[in-house]
């Protein structure tokens, strides 16, 4: 298995509701990470898990709340969301070390509109 | 952190024209350039990359070439094909501790039939 799936694909959220997005790898990746990538732009980091502890957040609104149950699990809780934050969510993964040996898998990505 | 700045932001070229998009990046710490192709509603999917140790490596019609000492890479498409059509991403990356991706802002490939 050489994929990162996440799920869901698609998601509309009101901006009280509280949701979770999924990410799973099966490839013995221990670095996963989480982006948010709006229309037209570049991926822009927003966690980094390396041996399940976070080790990188980039100054994200506590209103995301990542999680990484097990090696193979990355989850992404929402909660009170604006409509700003309506973009591309993309989960990737890689070996250790640096540069990783065979690059960052990423996934298709969750489309999340907030209304 | 790092900063990585791409051109052009669109390119368009005739089926079988080659194609050059080149990226610059400004901490000589990156030691890692890889190069990811995004389609319409997927997620980017990683075509090449090179390592700062290698000046080019080649991959059937793409090639990426590295100039460490002007800190700047540039990915090559040679016999492009309408398939070819996406969005190309440089990336550069070093570790801080885990690894972390810094994006170039993207180029618009568009290869006419």
């Amino acid at each position: 298995d050489t994929e990162v799936t996440q799920t869901p694909k698609h998601l509309v959220m009101g901006m009280t509701n509280k949701k979770s997005l999924k990410c799973e790898q099966h490839m013995g990746h221990r670095a996963m990470y989480w982006y948010k990538q709006k229309a037209k732009k570049p991926p822009e980091l927003m966690f980094v898990y390396s041996y399940e502890k976070l080790s990188i957040n980039e100054s994200v609104p506590s209103r995301f709340s990542p999680e990484c149950p097990n090696s193979s699990l990355l989850n992404l809780h929402l909660h009170a969301l604006q409509p700003e934050d309506s973009a591309l969510y993309l989960c990737a993964s890689s070996q250790d070390g640096m540069p990783p040996a065979g690059g960052y898998t990423f996934g298709s990505g969750t489309r999340l509109t907030v209304v | 952190g790092e900063n990585v700045e791409q051109h052009p932001s669109t390119l368009s070229v005739q089926e079988g024209d080659s194609a050059v998009i080149k990226c610059t990046y400004s901490d000589s710490a990156s030691n890692y350039f890889p190069w990811y192709k995004q389609e319409l509603g997927k997620g980017p999917q990683l075509i090449i990359d090179i390592r700062s140790n290698v000046g080019e490596k080649k991959d059937q019609r793409i090639a990426v070439t590295l100039n460490k000492t002007a800190k700047h890479f540039s990915l090559h498409i040679t016999e492009t094909q309408p398939e070819d059509s996406a969005v190309y991403f440089c990336a550069a990356s070093y570790q801080t501790g885990a690894n972390n991706l810094f994006f170039g802002t993207g180029t618009r490939l568009t290869v006419i039939p």
